[in-house]
């Protein structure tokens, strides 16, 4: 158990319509992560965060925001959806958000119809 | 930007054989991490390598960090059918960190 938590674990959804994937970090970790996995595909950053604040993008659309709350867990907002935006969504965290390894939660399954 | 070659894609092996796999990169990374992934699960991190050259083991696997900073190869000696799953190696230079694409390891007892 890497101690973060995802909910909720399956969603399913038509295309057009927003939701929400929400991310509690481990205990004591400052950093969030969000991670796009596609079928046969390794895994592709879109956000980090850090206590409360953007630290980096990657390649998120802009049909895609997050942010972090005070305390500390993450939402991932997901909106106007298309059949391709179907995939696994990993949060990660970590305390040192340029040295510590990262540890993930086991993902949201989004599927898309 | 910076990109990791993971070989090999995937590989199927006999139990007991020892596996090797290796990431490769143009850019020089500080920090190599090698995690797993099963199924329906999220990757789970199996060693980290902090210093070019450093040799680290974890039970049976055993991961190196290259002298040029540019590679990394992940070995699993004895393989066991629980070996089964994706493994990704991942580099960290600036954030975030970048990930290879995988290899799909399948054994067949």
């Amino acid at each position: 158990d890497s101690g973060v938590t995802q909910t909720p674990k399956h969603l399913i959804t038509a295309t057009g319509q927003r939701v929400t994937l929400r991310c509690s970090p481990r205990s004591g970790d400052l950093s969030v992560y969000w991670y796009q996995q596609s079928l046969d595909q390794g895994l592709q950053f879109l956000i980090q965060y850090y206590n409360g604040e953007e630290r980096a993008k990657g390649n998120i659309l802009e049909r895609f925001s997050a942010q972090q709350f005070p305390d500390l867990h993450s939402e991932l907002n997901l909106s106007s959806l298309e059949l391709g935006d179907s995939a696994l969504y990993f949060c990660a965290s970590s305390v040192d958000p340029d040295l510590e390894p990262l540890h993930f939660g086991n993902g949201t399954r989004l599927t898309v119809t | 930007g910076q990109q990791l070659n993971q070989s090999p894609q995937s590989m199927f092996i006999q139990e007991g054989e020892d596996v090797s796999m290796n990431c490769t990169s143009s850019s020089i990374f500080n920090t190599w991490l090698w995690y797993k992934q099963d199924p329906g699960e999220g990757p789970v991190l199996l060693i980290a390598l902090y210093k070019a050259g450093e040799l680290t083991s974890n039970g049976r696997l055993t991961a190196q960090f290259g002298i040029t900073r540019k590679d990394s190869f992940l070995n699993i000696s004895a393989s066991i059918p629980s070996d089964v799953g994706i493994y990704f190696c991942a580099g960290l230079a600036d954030t975030p960190l970048v990930f290879g694409k995988g290899t799909r390891l399948s054994v067949i007892a």
